[in-house]
C-alpha cells in the first residue's frame, strides 16, 4: 500500500542534542512538508520541498534542517538550536499545484527530558 | 498571505445531533479550501476539499461543507453525530506562493452519548 511512513513513532533527546526525524514515501509524490503541531496552535510549516535536491523554509524554521537527496525521503534533523523542541511533527507529501491535497504521516512525537 | 480561521476550539454536541465547525478564510485570489481530521496522536486525514466547481461539497463519513464567497466561509457539517465523530478537525487553505496548505488552529469536537 501506498503512504507516508514516519519513524520513530515516539522520540525522546536530550538537551543540547541533534535528533533526526524520518520520513519516507511512496506515493510518488514530488512534494514533501514538514509540520510542527502544538495544542491550540494548529499545524505551523517548517520546511517544504517542491523537488529533489531544493527545499525552502516555512514559517518556523529557526533551530531546524531538512534534507532532500531523494524523492522519496525528506529527513527533519531538530538541532540544538531550537529552545522548545517538544511537539507533534507531522510530514506529509503531494503533487505539486495549489489544488491537491497532502497526504500525511502518522507523525512523531518528540520530547525533551 | 492565504489564512484561515477557525472559530471555536471546542464545540460539543449530543450524539445524534448536527455538527457545525466553523471556517473563515482571508484569500485575494480563488482560495482552494481543505477540511482535515486528527485523531489522538494520529496523523490527519482528508474529508473534504474545494477547488472549483459546485460550491457544496460531500465528503467521507457523511461530512459536507458550503464554500460562500460572500461570507468567505467554508463551515463544515453532519446531520447526525455519532461518537466515533470525536476528534480535532482542521480548515485549511492553499498558499498560492509557495505551495503548501495553511492551517486554522483546529477545532475539538467532542459527542456526548
Amino acid at each position: 500500500d501506498g503512504g507516508i511512513t514516519q519513524s520513530p513513532k515516539y522520540l525522546f533527546r536530550k538537551e543540547g542534542q541533534n535528533v533526526t526525524l524520518s520520513c519516507e514515501q511512496n506515493l510518488n509524490h514530488d512534494a514533501m512538508y514538514w509540520y510542527r503541531q502544538d495544542p491550540g496552535q494548529g499545524l505551523r510549516l517548517i520546511y517544504y520541498s517542491q523537488i529533489v535536491n531544493d527545499f525552502q523554509k516555512g514559517d518556523i524554521a529557526e533551530g531546524y534542517s531538512v534534507s532532500r537527496e531523494k524523492k522519496e525521503s525528506f529527513p527533519l534533523t531538530v538541532t540544538s538550536a531550537q529552545k522548545n523542541p517538544t511537539a507533534f511533527y507531522l510530514c506529509a507529501s503531494s503533487i505539486p499545484g495549489r489544488n491537491t491535497e497532502a497526504f500525511f504521516g502518522q507523525g512523531t512525537r518528540l520530547t525533551v527530558v | 498571505a492565504q489564512s484561515v480561521t477557525q472559530l471555536g476550539s471546542h464545540v460539543s454536541v449530543s450524539e445524534g445531533a448536527l455538527v457545525l465547525l466553523r471556517c473563515n478564510y482571508s484569500s485575494s485570489v480563488p482560495p482552494y479550501l481543505f477540511w482535515y481530521v486528527q485523531y489522538p496522536n494520529q496523523g490527519l486525514q482528508l474529508l473534504l476539499k474545494y477547488t472549483t466547481g459546485a460550491t457544496l461539497v460531500k465528503g467521507i463519513n457523511g461530512f459536507e461543507a458550503e464554500f460562500k464567497k460572500s461570507e468567505t466561509s467554508f463551515h463544515l457539517t453532519k446531520p447526525s453525530a455519532h461518537m466515533s465523530d470525536a476528534a480535532e478537525y482542521f480548515c485549511a487553505v492553499s498558499d498560492t506562493g509557495r505551495r503548501a496548505l495553511t492551517f486554522g488552529s483546529g477545532t475539538r469536537l467532542q459527542v456526548q452519548p
